[in-house]
Order: structure tokens, then sequence, then C-alpha cells
């Protein structure tokens, strides 16, 4: 397995702009996860998946964010308007079953918004 | 405890010495405890997982132990090389299979 891939690495954009990040997790993995990464708060839980339905989304920051998992190969988290305190880098990463089993992360997308 | 807490923030050891940090979580709807380490550049890589009360687990030269009724963790590493070099990130996994993240530790061993 290629593990949890994330598209795209890197977008610059400018305010206003819409930002869609994608996400494809281990294939099997029904938990999936995503996290924002900042200086000054660390690895911060967005929302995640349980067999591609929404459990928790109370770490999405305002309405401006949205995350979907329409099948279990695919997740977005799309960001519509972007601001320059959205730039960041955003994680997606899988894991199997509700046990003690661990997260498998993505390589992360760098968003910059100027 | 209502957050993840991680102490120190940084730590800087000689090679050879050996360190352990700490992870502090909550105890209600804990179900399971992460270690992860991550390199600059790179993703968190999961070290270790443990759930039951006075759990132990050991990797190489790096350790760690579990406490659910205080809410803490340890994590140890004996000997330490340049290539330990990394922030170590605890996670707190709840009944609710929600993973909570602590603020990481950053360890630079110097040769």
């Amino acid at each position: 397995d290629a593990g949890v891939i994330q598209s795209p690495r890197h977008e610059v954009t400018e305010m206003g702009q819409e930002v869609t990040l994608r996400c494809k997790p281990i294939s099997g993995h029904d938990y999936l996860f995503w996290y924002r990464q900042t200086m000054m708060r660390g690895l911060e839980l967005l929302i995640y998946f349980n067999n591609n339905v929404p459990i928790d989304d109370s770490g999405m920051p305002e309405d401006r964010f949205s995350a979907k998992m329409p099948n279990a190969s695919f997740s977005t988290l799309k960001i519509q308007p972007s601001e320059p305190r959205d730039s960041a880098v955003y994680f997606c990463a899988s894991s199997l079953g509700s046990g003690a089993n661990v997260l498998t992360f993505g390589a992360g997308s760098r968003l910059t918004v100027l | 405890i209502l957050n993840v807490e991680q102490s120190p923030q940084s730590l800087h050891v000689q090679e050879g010495d050996s360190t352990n940090f700490t992870c502090s979580f909550p105890s209600s709807n804990f179900y399971a405890l992460h270690w992860y380490r991550w390199e600059t550049a790179k993703s968190p890589e999961a070290l270790f997982v443990m759930t039951l009360n006075g759990d132990e687990k050991k990797k190489g030269r790096i350790s760690a132990t579990l406490n659910t009724k205080e809410g803490y963790s340890y994590l140890y590493i004996k000997g330490s090389q340049p290539e330990d070099s990394a922030t170590y990130l605890c996670a707190s996994k709840t009944s609710y299979d929600k993973v909570i993240f602590g603020p990481g530790t950053s360890l630079s061993v110097i040769p």
C-alpha cells in the first residue's frame, strides 16, 4: 500500500480564494482524521470520520471550513473563502478499527494564503 | 487536566545521555495513549500504543510507561544519539475514538 496520500503538497493562494485539500486513506482503514499544524497550537484535530460518516467536527474553526468523505477512499477539506490565518500544514491520517490502533499520517499539505 | 500536555517543551542533551519526557492526559473517557516520533520535514510515525494501567513498551533504546489512574505517561530514551533528534508527540485516544495530540517535546541531541 502506498500509505496515506495527500494532495496538493503545497498550495499558495490569495485571500478569498477557495482551497480544496484531498486525502486518500490506506485501503481498508475505516477512520480518517484531519489535523492542522500551526506553531501556536501544534497538531489540532479538525474533524474525523468513521466509515465515511463525520463523527466529531467540533474542531473545525468556523463555517468557512467544510469536510466530506463521499466514499471510503477519498476525503476533502475545503476552505472558502480562505484567509491568511488559515496558512498552516494540514495533515490527513487514517487508522483501522476503533481499538488501540495508531494513526498513519500523510505527508501533509502546506497551505499559504497571501 | 482537560487537554493533553507535554513537558518539557524542548530539551537539549549530549550524545550518550539518557533522557525522559512527560505526557499528561485527561483520565475521563480514556482508551489509549499513543507516542509518535516526528522528524523535521516528515510526518509523525507511531512508536507505541498503550491501553492498560502499568503498561510498559520498549523499542530498542526507547521505552514508555503508562499510568491511567493519574493520567500520565513517560517516554525514556537511553543513551541518546543524534538520530534521536526529533519532536516526540503523545496523543490520547478517548472511548469515542477521538485522538488528541499534545504540543510535543522537541529533542536535540548534541554530538
